[in-house]
């Protein structure tokens, strides 16, 4: 069965810090990877995704991820963190196209607390 | 534009009792629909999804069950609560075409089972 492995489940850090979490999925197909974000007291929002093409992925607010297919990894990074940016972070992968429908297979999150 | 609604909110129901969430797109025709349960430290579970009206898919074996009355409508229900339903339950809507389309989540609802 497909599976997604966030390493992080907590991370702290200072404002300016730079941030990279970690996300590996266990598919050997052609997959279609997210990152999806949850700030306090909002609703699950994209971040960014890759379907083909360039394997560094840019998103919102200075998110961006890179596809590594080898290692089967789709880590996302940013290079200064924001006190804003305190959430809670998903990867997901997508586990196939089959008859219309498509479903995400979700990572156990990693909660980010950034200070000020 | 497309948005999502969910209600209750929040909800506080005793073991045994009836379950009713509701789930509601506006602004677009034909979407698939999802119910996933988040539960901390363990990110998103996908319990049901629906392609059409009429049409559920269960994921895992469980105590709820999952209907589509109406295209844009998907209602989660339980006949009796159990203490292990308490939880985060989101509905999602994707567009009903292509690969790997993203999903488009609502604000939940927090379900308390005592």
């Amino acid at each position: 069965a497909q599976s997604v492995s966030q390493h992080n489940h907590h991370v702290i850090l200072s404002e300016a810090a730079s941030l990279e979490l970690g996300c590996n999925y266990s598919y050997g197909g052609t997959v279609n990877l997210f990152w999806y974000v949850q700030y306090p007291g909002q609703h699950l929002q994209l971040l960014l995704k890759y379907f083909s093409g360039d394997p560094l992925v840019k998103g919102i607010k200075g998110f961006e991820a890179e596809f590594i297919k080898s290692k089967f990894s789709f880590n996302l990074r940013k290079p200064s963190v924001q006190w804003s940016d305190t959430a809670e972070y998903f990867c997901a992968v997508n586990a196939g196209w089959d008859g219309g429908y498509n479903k995400l297979i979700f990572g156990a999150g990693t909660r980010l607390a950034v200070h000020p | 534009s497309q948005t999502i609604h969910q209600w209750p909110a929040t909800l506080v129901q005793p073991v045994g009792s009836p379950l009713s969430l509701e789930c509601t797109v506006e602004g677009t025709s034909n979407p698939n629909l999802y119910w996933y349960r988040q539960a901390a430290g363990r990110g998103l579970q996908l319990l049901f999804y629906s392609v059409g009206i009429g049409q559920i898919s269960s994921e895992v074996p469980q105590n709820l069950s999952a209907s589509r009355p109406q295209d844009r409508q998907f209602i989660l229900s339980s006949k009796k609560l159990l203490l292990s339903d308490s939880g985060f339950y989101l509905c999602a809507w994707s567009v009903l075409a292509g690969r790997g389309n993203e999903q488009f989540f609502g604000p939940g609802t927090r379900l308390t089972v005592l």
